[in-house]
């Protein structure tokens, strides 16, 4: 099987600084990593996605990082603004499969 | 706009009652899929449906039910078999592939009278 799991479950940093959540995941078989941001009271919201024949992959104002090796990836927010305060998931999915496996989430709050 | 509609947003259900959840897309994804979140926790798959008139259960499907008889909907049933049901309730959708991201509605939030 596999398991997604968040390595804190709360980050706080200043506004205008960057943030960086981390994330493991246990199936050398995943092949598929999508971040989610999940504001209170509403559904998560994709935010970037990257397979696993790619190390990096970048967007407005976030980065995703996977290491294979380690089986970790990491999700970098740039100049953080309080709108991104949330809760963030990993999730993957294992070749082959149909199901996304979650994480437990991150808090991030940004202060001012 | 495209979306993914779920309601009611809040739910109360008596106890030894069933009740269902809607979700409705106008995105045209072939694939459709239940959540559960409990408060602090990832998601929770429930069932998923990859095209009409067939679905799959997920980890968690005791106490549910659901059907697929149109590509936009998807209702979700909690039967009074499941003994917990207090939750977060998320449906999601996505095209068909492999290497495709889940959309999800806002949820529907079910409480226990």
């Amino acid at each position: 099987g596999e398991s997604v799991g968040l390595h804190l479950p709360t980050l706080s940093v200043q506004e205008g600084d960057n943030s960086i959540i981390n994330c493991a995941y246990s199936n050398s078989a995943s092949d598929y990593f999508i971040w989610y941001k999940q504001e209170s009271g509403k559904g998560p919201q994709f935010i970037i996605d990257i397979r696993s024949n790619m190390d990096k992959r970048q967007g407005q104002r976030v980065t995703v990082l996977l290491n294979k090796t380690v089986k970790h990836l990491s999700l970098q927010i740039a100049a953080t603004q309080p709108g991104d305060s949330a809760v963030y998931f990993c999730a993957s999915i294992i070749q082959g499969a149909q199901k996304l496996v979650f994480g437990q989430g991150t808090r991030l709050t940004i202060n001012p | 706009d495209g979306g993914i509609t779920q309601s009611p947003k809040y739910l109360f259900r008596k106890e030894g009652q069933n009740v269902t959840l809607s979700c409705e897309q106008n995105l045209n994804h072939d694939a459709m899929y239940w959540y559960r979140q409990d408060p602090g926790q990832g998601l929770r798959l429930i069932y998923y449906s990859q095209i009409v008139n067939d679905f799959q259960k997920g980890d968690i499907a005791e106490g549910y039910s659901v059907s697929r008889e149109k590509k936009e909907s998807f209702p979700l049933t909690v039967t009074s078999a499941q003994k917990n049901p207090t939750a977060f309730y998320l449906c999601a959708s996505s095209p068909r592939g492999t290497y495709q991201p889940q959309h999800f509605g806002d949820g529907t939030r079910l409480s226990i009278l």
